[in-house]
């Protein structure tokens, strides 16, 4: 069965920083791969995904993430963190062709001033 | 409707009492899921159905939940005799056509349950 790994629980980010969050996933082909944002009281939002060709994606709110085959990584960046980007970040998998996403157990975004 | 609507956004039970969960999906949207999302725990995967299919009840804790889905539209999650172990946010989430992999969930705001 496949699985996600978010090593970091918290991090905690100044605002105007770059920020990267970690994914790790155990499959053994290349499946597709998600992040999603959830806002406090909020469900979540998908900010991008992956399922083939160019390895790096690009998604909403300024966020893109890189597929590394090698690592086993689908980590999440942005280049200048804004303070309403505080939130929970979660990582998610599917083998290919199968409907039921697997979630990693999220990391929380602080944003300082 | 616009998107996924749950109801209630929050409700508070009494340990041994049953609770009806409700989750109204995207208009069309013929996949629908249930998660459980505990403190710190990540989301869990609960249930889901696909059209007129039978549902996967694989992620189901015990047979204390069910579930069921009406004319392929708005489901209720059913807990009996909560325990307070039970207690999480509920998050349903609905797909169009037979997957994530292709589509992405839209998930609702979630149901808070707590049981006292």
């Amino acid at each position: 069965a496949q699985s996600v790994t978010q090593p970091d629980i918290h991090i905690t980010v100044s605002e105007g920083a770059s920020l990267e969050l970690r994914c790790n996933y155990s499959y053994g082909a290349t499946p597709y791969l998600f992040w999603y944002v959830q806002s406090p009281g909020q469900g979540l939002q998908l900010l991008l995904k992956y399922f083939s060709g160019d390895t790096l994606v690009q998604g909403i709110k300024g966020f893109e993430a890189e597929f590394k085959r090698s690592q086993s990584s689908f980590n999440l960046r942005k280049p200048s963190v804004h303070w309403s980007d505080a939130a929970e970040y979660f990582c998610a998998v599917a083998p290919s062709g199968y409907s039921t996403l697997t979630f990693g157990k999220g990391t929380m975004l602080l944003v300082s001033p | 409707g616009a998107g996924v609507s749950q109801s209630p956004s929050n409700k508070v039970t009494e340990k041994g009492k049953d609770v009806e969960l409700r989750c109204d999906p995207i208009s069309g949207h013929t996949a629908l899921y249930w998660y459980r999302q505990s403190l710190g725990q990540g989301l869990e995967f609960l249930i889901y159905f696909q059209g007129n299919s039978a549902p996967d009840k694989s992620g189901l804790p015990s047979d204390r939940f069910s579930a069921e889905r009406t004319g392929g539209s708005v489901s209720t999650l059913t807990i009996q005799r909560t325990q307070q172990e039970d207690s999480a946010v509920y998050l349903c989430a609905s797909s169009l056509g037979s997957g994530a992999s292709d589509y992405g969930y839209t998930f609702g705001s979630g149901t808070r349950l707590t049981v006292v």
